[in-house]
């Protein structure tokens, strides 16, 4: 199965200061179609997974712009510009290249 | 708007079964494989099972083969997980997602499973 590793797992960020997530796969995450399908999720506190990025760098609809995603191959990059309160909550990468589909174990975010 | 709903969730002993479902609202469950995904009290995520448009394909990750059997009626837009031998690792919220563009894209609220003597 292919690992995906996050890092850090607990990130303290001040409101209104940025914070960069990391996530490494043991393999490339480009697809036969030429896609790279490495997706981020973000659980508020109580709540179910909600998807923030798919294909690396495409938001969903109704995700606040501060949110965006990069990377290529196996090295992928989660980054909010102005971290707000709302953001609180544990952020995971997933990729849906190879079978099983794998998530990263999460990176906690929390206010200072 | 789509909506994923599961139920069936609970407390149950070593060894028993429970049986979860997950009524789908606002999209044909027909277009799409399906997911149970797992976690853990304060772990991370995991898929259990999937289920292709017609139920012609089924997976399982390792630790559930044999034990749970997951299922579909697309004519009543819901989705199936029947768990048996249960086990106390098995104790997790549950959600039923859709699986679209190679990824979880919808998920449901999530019910809880307890399995505990």
């Amino acid at each position: 199965d292919v690992v995906m590793t996050q890092s850090p797992l607990s990130l303290p960020v001040t409101l209104g200061q940025p914070a960069s997530i990391s996530c490494r796969s043991s393999q490339s995450l480009v697809y036969s179609d030429g896609n790279t399908y490495l997706n981020w999720f973000q659980q508020r506190p109580g709540q179910s997974p909600r998807r923030l990025i798919y294909k690396v760098s495409n938001r969903d609809s109704g995700v606040p712009d501060r949110f965006s995603g990069s990377g290529s191959g196996t090295d992928f990059t989660l980054k909010i510009s102005r971290v707000e309160a709302e953001d609180v909550g544990v952020y995971y990468c997933m990729q849906g290249t190879h079978w099983p589909w794998t998530f990263g174990q999460g990176t906690k975010v929390e206010i200072k | 708007e789509v909506q994923l709903v599961e139920s069936g969730g609970g407390l149950v002993q070593p060894g028993g079964s429970l049986r979860l479902s997950c009524a789908a609202s606002g999209l044909t469950l027909s277009t799409y494989w399906m997911t149970w995904v797992r976690q853990a009290p304060g772990k991370g995520l995991e898929w259990v099972a999937n289920i292709k448009q017609d139920g012609s394909e089924i997976r399982y990750v390792d630790s559930v083969k044999g034990r749970f059997t997951i299922s579909r009626d697309n004519a009543k837009n819901s989705l199936y997980l029947q768990m048996n031998s249960l086990r106390a690792e098995d104790t997790a919220v549950y959600y039923c997602t859709r699986n679209y563009g190679r990824c979880f894209d919808y998920w449901g609220q999530g019910t809880l499973v307890t399995v505990s003597s």
